[in-house]
């Protein structure tokens, strides 16, 4: 079956460190560019960031409120990606999905797959 | 504040026509495709549409996609009481070199 299953969410105090996981099953996870993408307590969708594929450079962007404390990596051989946060702020606080790209730089690229998420609290 | 712009909230009878509209500037929407999201009351985001127009295998053609200028719009016809969720739209944007989405909007099947 295809699928992300996240993990690794909780209550973490400001100023704290978490790291998340997403484990992926059913495709080439080596291919693939995988990406975070939060959302706050009845809140919208907010992109976090994404890694390219090692053969692609494997190389990593973020969104302005977490660039510089959060670091997305990932383990081909494990077929797990993960997101390492560190400075935790209040404004952290969200369901965090890792979700693939698909599509192509000529049709445009989209979020194709979508793990159910894992709950991070922010909270002293 | 979101990047895109969608309106909270939409509603419609079962058999009904709705639109749910997606508006940006030029570093998002007018140079890039839009994509369309359904989110489910406690489930993970679903592709809904992708390339502005396109729907995955699987999507029902009641949902169409559109886009012109810097403003996109997701139509949903004949409405059926299980297409009531979050639908969120998004883009990549060049200026920003990231995804921004919308803010969504709950759609109410009455």
């Amino acid at each position: 079956e295809v699928q992300l299953v996240e993990s690794g969410g909780g209550l973490v105090k400001p100023g704290g460190s978490l790291r998340l996981s997403c484990a992926a099953s059913g495709f080439t996870f080596s291919n693939a560019w995988m990406n975070w993408v939060r959302q706050a307590p009845g809140k919208g969708l907010e992109w976090v960031g994404r890694i390219k594929s090692e053969t692609d450079g494997g190389t990593t962007d973020y969104a302005a409120p977490v660039n510089g404390r959060f670091t997305i990596s990932r383990d081909d051989s494990k077929n797990t990606l993960y997101l390492q946060m560190n400075s935790l702020k209040t404004e952290d606080t969200a369901v965090y999905h890792c979700a693939t790209y698909g599509g192509s730089y000529s049709s445009g690229w989209y979020f194709d797959l979508w793990g159910r998420g894992t709950l991070v609290t922010v909270s002293s | 504040q979101s990047v895109l712009t969608q309106p909270p909230s939409a509603s419609g009878t079962p058999g009904q026509r709705v639109t749910i509209s997606c508006s940006g500037s030029s570093s998002n929407i007018g140079s890039n495709t839009v994509n369309w999201y359904q989110q489910l009351p406690g489930t993970a985001p679903k592709l809904l549409i992708y390339s502005n127009n396109r729907r995955p295998s699987g999507v029902p053609d009641r949902f169409s996609g559109s886009k012109s200028g810097t403003s996109a719009s997701l139509a949903i016809s004949g409405l059926q009481p299980e297409d009531e969720a979050d639908y969120f739209c998004a883009a990549w944007d060049d200026s920003l070199s990231g995804w921004v989405f919308g803010g969504g909007t709950k759609l109410t099947v009455l």
